[in-house]
Order: structure tokens, then sequence, then C-alpha cells
């Protein structure tokens, strides 16, 4: 079953503008990643937070995680046509034998 | 450095046949995993190794069987493909300690008729 729940499923902006994005999930986490996937290609990790971290930046990237609402939300500021992807959280319960749980994942488009 | 590889890249099988898809690492990574990815499914977990000579079921285990012979080397078996099997396989390798940030290789897209 799915944990990681993205919302919206589709997001188009307007190049600069800002694009968030959220997750929410059901169970305890060790922490929360976000990763991007361009049309054709693998995934790649952006950012981590962990469960004791509300709040984390990586240059145009920001993320929160509310642990008693379950919820994750990516901030992608001042966007570019370059940043048009998915974007996937997943959720690491950070146990042996357990395993990431990937949403469904929100597609942005950046029109330009 | 390569990061994660995967063979092939394109697939095409008819019902009933059997391939296997290789994924390759040059990492040190301890752990491998295998997943497909569907339109609006997200990924799901097929097998995953913790280990060389070690391997697990993930959430979708059925139809496929993997082995982990060596420490940078996952394969991935399908013993009589289906359509329902038609996906995007993607193999991914993490360390097993700490982020466990997972790296993934660019995806096989299979189809089965």
């Amino acid at each position: 079953s799915q944990q990681g729940e993205e919302d919206p499923q589709a997001l188009s902006i307007q190049e600069g503008e800002n694009a968030t994005m959220n997750c929410s999930y059901k169970t305890s986490i060790n922490n929360l990643q976000w990763y991007r996937q361009n049309s054709g290609r693998g995934l790649v990790h952006l950012i981590l937070i962990r469960s004791n971290e509300r709040e984390k930046h990586s240059g145009r990237l920001r993320v929160t995680l509310d642990t008693s609402k379950k919820s994750s939300s990516l901030l992608i500021t001042a966007s570019r046509a370059a940043d048009t992807a998915s974007y996937f959280c997943a959720t690491d319960p950070g146990s042996y034998g357990q395993n990431f749980v990937f949403g469904p994942g929100t597609r942005l488009s950046v029109l330009p | 450095n390569a990061g994660v590889t995967q063979t092939p890249k394109f697939r095409v099988l008819k019902t009933g046949q059997s391939m296997t898809l290789l994924c390759a690492q040059d990492m040190n990574h301890e752990y491998m995993y295998w997943y497909r990815q569907d339109p609006g499914m997200g990924l799901r977990l097929i097998h995953y190794s913790v280990g060389e000579g070690t391997t697990a079921k993930g959430e979708v285990p059925d139809g496929y069987n993997v082995s982990r012979l060596k420490k940078q080397n996952f394969l991935l078996g399908l013993e009589s493909a289906a359509p329902s099997q038609t996906s995007v396989y993607f193999c991914a390798s993490s360390q097993s300690q700490g982020s466990r940030e997972q790296f993934f290789g660019p995806g096989t897209r299979l189809t089965v008729l």
C-alpha cells in the first residue's frame, strides 16, 4: 500500500512563480526524502529531512515536515522551465527490513 | 564513476518468454532494489537485497525472481512474462547506514505482448 501521497497530482505554473507540492504519509518515519524525475529518466535525490527537523533549505528548495500531521511540503521558488519534472516523496522508516515507500508523484509543468 | 547502470534500455517480449534485467553499481553500496513504475502508481518495490547473497521480497514480488551473486550486481528475472508486467523497471542502490539516499539507474522499458 502506498504510504506517501502527493498533492496535487499535476501542477502548471509560469516561469518565475513558486511551486508547492504536498506529501502525506501514514506511519512513523526516520526521514522523508524528495526526488525528481525528468521524463524518461531515473529518479534523482533532491533533499532529505529528518523526523526531528521542521524545515530544510537547499538552493531554491524548501522542505517542511510536520510529524504531528504526518505531512511534508516541497517549495520550489522562482521556478524555471528546467524544473519541469515529476516530484516524488519517499518515506524511510529507518528500520532494518522496512523499505522506502514512494508516493505517486506530482507532475510539475513550468511554462516559459 | 558510472553510478547505477541498467541493461537493456528497452525490450519487447511475447507472453511466456523469459528475460533477465541486469543492474550494476560502482559505489560499493550494500543495498540494492528493483522497482516497477506504472502510470499514476509511483514506484513499487519488487525485490531488494541488503548484501551479497541475500534477497528479500518487496511489495509486488510475484512473477519475478532476483539474484545478488556479486555485491555490485543485482539481476531481475521474469520466468514467464505476462502483459501485466509491461512497465518501466528501475534499479536503485543505497548505503546501509545514514540517510540511505537511493541512487537510481536510467530504467528499462519492458513491453509484453
